[in-house]
């Protein structure tokens, strides 16, 4: 079965502060997704990354940078938490190269910043 | 642009009611369409798909048939469980743009024993 972890399911950061939220899958997937789910919004893309050191931005790139230094990791960086920031982080991932590929996903990071 | 919506929830059954939660979308290309479902306190998981018009996707006794002429993706399932409680999205995804998805908003589904 594919494994998607987070690093943490529930994290309190103050304002200003530096985030990291890691997301490691264990299936050789190319492609990998970060998402915030807000009620009501459902998921918006944030960043998403092709390959080792490729990074593109989604839909509301706004306020985060993203990490690919090897294959099975994908790191979102808060350069500076706010409390609109304040969410469900869910990190997926997916092969490439197929018609219908399904994305895998994480449990999950609620953030809070306070 | 591309979008996808769903019906608003929360929807409330009693068990071994019938199910039907609303999926339209707009597309640009050519999408494939997909439901996950969220169970408490965990992350989504693929429910079904579906590739091209006419096809009917099924899985645990959900089904979805996709409808180009309304662009429509409605999941269905006859009888519901209370493991059946969870946050339901639609997704589409453009063939040309990757492995990108573009969730609907969720519809959370609540059924009572």
């Amino acid at each position: 079965d594919v494994k998607v972890t987070q690093s943490s399911r529930y994290l309190v950061k103050r304002t200003g502060e530096k985030v990291f939220l890691e997301c490691v899958q264990d299936m050789d997937h190319e492609n990998m997704f970060w998402y915030r789910q807000d009620p009501g919004l459902g998921l918006r893309l944030i960043y998403f990354s092709y390959d080792v050191k490729m990074k593109e931005k989604g839909d509301i790139p706004e306020g985060y940078s993203v990490s690919r230094e090897k294959k099975e990791r994908f790191s979102l960086i808060l350069e500076s938490a706010s409390t609109n920031q304040t969410s469900m982080y869910l990190c997926a991932s997916s092969l490439s190269g197929l018609l219908v590929d399904t994305q895998y996903f994480g449990p999950g990071t609620r953030l809070t910043v306070l | 642009g591309d979008s996808v919506t769903q019906m608003e929830g929360p929807v409330t059954l009693s068990e071994e009611a019938c199910l039907t939660i609303n999926c339209t979308y707009t597309a640009t290309g050519y999408p494939s369409l997909f439901w996950y479902v969220q169970y408490p306190g965990e992350g989504l998981q693929l429910l079904l798909k579906a590739t091209k018009a006419d096809d009917k996707g099924s899985n645990k006794g959900f089904e979805a048939t996709y409808r180009k002429e309304t662009t429509s993706f409605h999941l269905e399932k006859g009888s519901v469980q209370v493991s059946d409680s969870a946050v339901y999205f639609c997704a589409l995804r453009i063939y040309n743009q990757g492995g990108k998805l573009i969730f609907g908003q969720g519809t959370e589904l609540s059924v009572k024993p």
